[in-house]
């Protein structure tokens, strides 16, 4: 089992609609979890990180996070085209001890 | 304020000749990371640096990968000698300490292809 999974898509939704993204952990001891967006050819650009249960908004995005379930979900609201891209979820502060990545899911926004 | 500085941004070489990466941190971050990323995959850490020491280099092919971090600044990452497996795109990255909250950002990388 992977550390962290994520559905790698491609996620397709209509321009307007809510994206919703989602990732699952296996280290129950995680503190710390981040979503990045990552254009491709470009690096990885933190868009949110959230450390407690329940929602965290920022803009058009809100993060969830529930550590009983070892589940955290982005959401985005009025979807863009310029929100194509790959979203990569991170966790830290397990026994790993690292920023651990999941391997992105691949959202396009269709116009 | 700049961001994480690497170079070169793209690199082709034939196998078994060495290649090396640079990287500028952000000003003040204390810590550097560099991560190798696969097509398809997310970013994993090779090694990180807490000012000129490497704390976590488990992950670094220590047979032909090597790395440092002269005065807690710069860095630098080798291959020698660079196999096929290698292509990839390097990506360093920095923040202001280790904790797990601390924001980590990421230079633009190098992306490497061995033939």
């Amino acid at each position: 089992q992977k550390e962290v999974e994520q559905n790698s898509g491609p996620l397709s939704v209509p321009e307007g609609a809510i994206a919703s993204l989602n990732c699952t952990y296996s280290d129950r001891g995680s503190q710390s979890f981040f979503w990045y967006r990552q254009y491709s050819g470009k690096s990885p650009e933190l868009i949110m990180f959230i450390y407690s249960n329940g929602d965290k908004e920022d803009g058009r995005f809100t993060a969830q996070l529930n550590k009983a379930s070892q589940y955290v979900s982005l959401l985005i609201r009025d979807s863009q085209p310029s929100d194509s891209a790959t979203y990569l979820c991170a966790v830290n502060g397990g026994s790993a001890r690292q920023l651990t990545f999941g391997s992105g899911t691949q959202l396009t926004v269709l116009p | 304020e700049a961001g994480v500085v690497q170079s070169p941004r793209y690199k082709i070489i034939e196998k078994k000749q060495p290649v090396a990466f640079w990287c500028n941190p952000i000003s003040g971050h204390n810590t550097l990371y560099w991560y190798r990323q696969n097509l398809g995959q997310g970013p994993e850490l090779l090694i990180r640096y807490e000012n000129e020491e490497a704390v976590d280099d488990s992950q670094l092919p220590k047979d032909r990968f090597s790395a440092e971090r002269l005065k807690g600044v710069d860095s630098t990452l080798k291959i020698q000698p660079a196999e096929l497996g290698d292509s990839a795109v390097y990506l360093c990255a920095s923040s202001l300490d280790v904790t797990s909250r601390e924001t980590q950002y990421f230079g633009p990388g190098t992306r490497l292809l061995v033939l």
